[in-house]
């Protein structure tokens, strides 16, 4: 199983619709959760990070977030075009800050 | 880009010369990071510093070599580059105080290797 798993997409949602974007992961021992966005021929940029069971909202993202499942997610309501990106997921690996990241999910929105 | 450069930030090079990238940051974070992105594989961690002059191997070392004689900067080094070494490759920093610290990263170096 890979460490952190990602569905390539592309994602394609129309706008002002809501994207959901998924990501599981292996290492039960993780602690802490991010969500990078990153444009074609850009570098990554944190967009979230979610280290305990449940929502955090930080205007139209939601990190969902549940250990028992290995699984978070996030959700970006009312999307625009300027949303169309490639979205990292990236998880703690062990007690150091190392990350591991998923291979990401390519989101379209469509005007 | 927090506080970080890297150089240079394009490179064409032949196949058995040695590359040197250099990362720069002005934050004073503890923590820096190479990594290379590839089509298909996503960021994988090359090396990573944890402080002056201390250094460990990410997840793809072979054939990289790094060093940190200052907070400030991060090299690192392609003794003998390969085309298979083609790449785009990112530096982050980190403050690393605790796991919850995330990483931020500079704008990237796209290599070519002929």
């Amino acid at each position: 199983q890979k460490e952190v798993e990602q569905n390539s997409g592309p994602l394609s949602v129309p706008e002002g619709a809501i994207a959901s974007l998924n990501c599981t992961y292996s290492d039960r021992g993780s602690q802490s959760f991010f969500w990078y966005r990153q444009y074609s021929g850009k570098s990554p940029e944190l967009i979230m990070s979610i280290y305990s069971n449940g929502d955090k909202e930080d205007g139209r993202f939601t990190a969902q977030l549940n250990k028992a499942s290995q699984y978070v997610s996030l959700l970006i309501r009312d999307s625009q075009p300027s949303d169309s990106a490639t979205y990292l997921c990236a998880v703690n690996k062990g007690s150091q800050g190392n990350l591991i990241f998923g291979k990401g999910t390519k989101l379209s929105v469509k005007p | 880009d927090a506080g970080i450069t890297q150089s240079p930030r394009h490179k064409v090079t032949e196949t058995g010369t040695p590359v040197t990238l250099r990362c720069h940051q002005t934050e004073n974070h503890r923590y820096m990071y190479w990594y290379r992105q590839d089509p298909g594989h996503g960021l994988r961690l090359i090396h990573y510093s944890y402080g002056v002059k201390d250094t460990d191997k990410g997840e793809v070392s072979d054939g990289y070599s790094v060093s940190r004689s200052k907070t400030e900067d991060f090299l690192l080094t392609l003794e003998s580059a390969t085309s298979s070494q083609t790449s785009v490759y990112f530096c982050a920093i980190s403050p690393g105080r605790t796991y919850q610290e995330t990483q931020y990263f500079g704008p990237g170096t796209r290599l070519l290797v002929l």
